[in-house]
C-alpha cells in the first residue's frame, strides 16, 4: 500500500497565528481527505481533495497530485482548532484507505 | 439523517469474551469500513465491504470477523478478545471506493 507521511508531528500556535500542515504520499492517489479529530475523539471531515484547491472559512487545502503532496492551511487559528489533523489516501484500484500518523495541534489562548 | 452510528460507545471485556460492534448508516452507501485507532497513531483498516453480502480483509484483520447482511449495517465481531484489541474502533462508509468517507463517533473498547 501507499505510504502517507505528515509533518510536523506536533505544532503549538498562539491564537490568531497561521499554519500549514503537509501530507506526502508515496504513489498516485484517487482519494485524499483531511480530517480533524477533536479532543473528544470525533473525526470530522474537513476536505475531500484528490486534486486542486478548496476553501472552507478559515481553512483551505491544496493537493498537487503530480508531486504527491497535499497542504492544509489554517488561518487566524482559534483554540477550538486544537486536536489532531489526519490526511488519508486511497490508491487507484484499491478500496483501502491509508492514514498518516497525524499532526497534533495545540492552539493557546 | 443520522449519518453513521455505532453501538455501543464504550465496552469493557475480559480476555476470552466475545462481542459484536454494530455500525449503521442511512446514506445508502455501498462501501463500509472498520478501523482501529491506537494511542498516538492514525487509523488502520481492519475489514471492509464493497456491498451487501461481501467482505474483505484490510491491514489488520486477525482476531476479527465481519458481516454485511444488510446494506445499511456492518458488524464487527471479536470471538475471543485479547488485551491487544484494546483500542478505539471507528466505522466509516462511502458511496463508492474513491468517494468521501464518513465516520461514526467511535467505540472505545478495553480488554482486561
Amino acid at each position: 500500500g501507499i505510504q502517507v507521511e505528515q509533518s510536523p508531528p506536533d505544532l503549538i500556535l498562539q491564537e490568531g497565528a497561521n499554519s500549514t500542515l503537509r501530507c506526502n504520499f508515496s504513489d498516485s492517489v484517487n482519494n485524499l481527505q483531511w480530517f480533524h479529530q477533536n479532543p473528544w475523539g470525533q473525526l470530522i471531515n474537513l476536505f475531500y481533495i484528490p486534486s486542486g484547491t478548496k476553501q472552507n472559512g478559515r481553512l483551505s487545502a491544496t493537493t498537487v497530485a503530480t508531486e504527491r503532496y497535499s497542504l492544509l492551511y489554517i488561518s487566524s487559528s482559534q483554540t477550538t482548532d486544537s486536536g489532531v489533523y489526519f490526511c488519508a489516501a486511497t490508491e487507484y484500484n484499491f478500496n483501502k484507505f491509508y492514514f498518516g500518523s497525524g499532526t497534533k495541534l495545540n492552539v493557546k489562548p | 439523517n443520522a449519518g453513521v452510528t455505532q453501538t455501543p460507545k464504550f465496552r469493557v471485556l475480559k480476555t476470552g469474551q466475545s462481542m459484536t460492534l454494530l455500525c449503521a448508516q442511512d446514506m445508502n452507501h455501498e462501501y463500509m469500513y472498520w478501523y482501529r485507532q491506537d494511542p498516538g497513531m492514525g487509523l488502520r483498516l481492519i475489514h471492509y465491504s464493497v456491498g451487501e453480502g461481501t467482505t474483505a480483509k484490510g491491514e489488520v484483520p486477525d482476531g476479527y470477523n465481519v458481516s454485511r447482511l444488510k446494506k445499511q449495517n456492518f458488524l464487527l465481531g471479536l470471538e475471543s478478545a485479547a488485551p491487544s484489541q484494546t483500542s478505539v474502533y471507528f466505522c466509516a462508509s462511502s458511496y463508492w471506493e474513491s468517494s468521501e468517507q464518513y465516520f461514526g463517533p467511535g467505540t472505545r473498547l478495553t480488554v482486561t
